[in-house]
């Protein structure tokens, strides 16, 4: 069956502080698609990557890198000095198409805090 | 403006009375998602549309109806609202399936059913 977890439920961290929020996942497919989404206290989910599992190498996006290891099946998510605007619950997501074609499976999320 | 718009963005209701949450986008993507956020749950799919008049069932669809006659909109209707049911509501859209696709989400309706 395919699972996301995100084991963190909430982390807190002062500014600047590097943060890695972790994203296992199950899946019985070769392949498949990971996604992050950011949802502020506004309350929309904002998209900030998509990943399909043929592609192992690590991204960066700025102050963002995701680290992508098939091996362990986990997505992780770091933010390198972190601002108070990072402050947000963030989702990993799963879509596999061979079992579910249109569908993607959240994780609960992690509720991030950055204090000033 | 283009995107993907919710309305209401607030609504209370009471148990017993039916419900819809409207859903439109501007993007024309084949595809469209309705899903609930709850605490505890993360996002959770409660119906999907590939195209217009195309619509399947998600991981909690009993008690809601859906309908896509437009490719643009796509209602979500709670045709008896229970407690349950208070939730914050997502739709999305996305031009490809499969993950293929990302989705993109509307703002969310916060819905409070008493």
């Amino acid at each position: 069956a395919q699972k996301v977890t995100q084991a963190q439920t909430e982390i807190s961290v002062v500014e600047k502080e590097d943060v890695t929020l972790d994203c296992v996942y199950e899946t019985r497919d070769t392949t498949y698609y990971l996604f992050w989404y950011k949802q502020p206290p506004s309350g929309e989910l904002v998209f900030l990557i998509r990943r399909n599992s043929f592609d192992e190498q690590n991204e960066i996006s700025g102050r963002y890198s995701w680290n992508f290891q098939k091996s362990t099946s986990s997505f992780n998510f770091t933010i390198t000095a972190s601002q108070v605007v990072d402050s947000a619950v963030y989702f990993c997501a799963l879509s596999d198409p061979a079992y579910n074609t249109d569908k993607l499976i959240f994780g609960t999320g992690t509720r991030l805090q950055v204090f000033p | 403006d283009a995107g993907i718009t919710q309305s209401p963005r607030y609504k209370i209701t009471e148990t017993g009375r039916q419900v819809t949450l409207m859903c439109h986008q501007t993007w024309s993507h084949s595809y469209m998602f309705w899903y609930r956020q709850d605490l505890g749950h993360g996002l959770r799919l409660i119906y999907y549309s590939a195209a217009a008049d195309i619509t399947d069932k998600g991981e909690v669809p009993d008690g809601y109806v859906v309908s896509r006659s437009k490719t643009e909109n796509f209602p979500l209707t709670l045709e008896s609202a229970t407690r349950s049911q208070t939730s914050v509501y997502f739709c999305a859209s996305s031009e490809l399936a499969g993950g293929l696709g990302t989705q993109y989400f509307g703002p969310g309706t916060r819905l409070t059913v008493l």
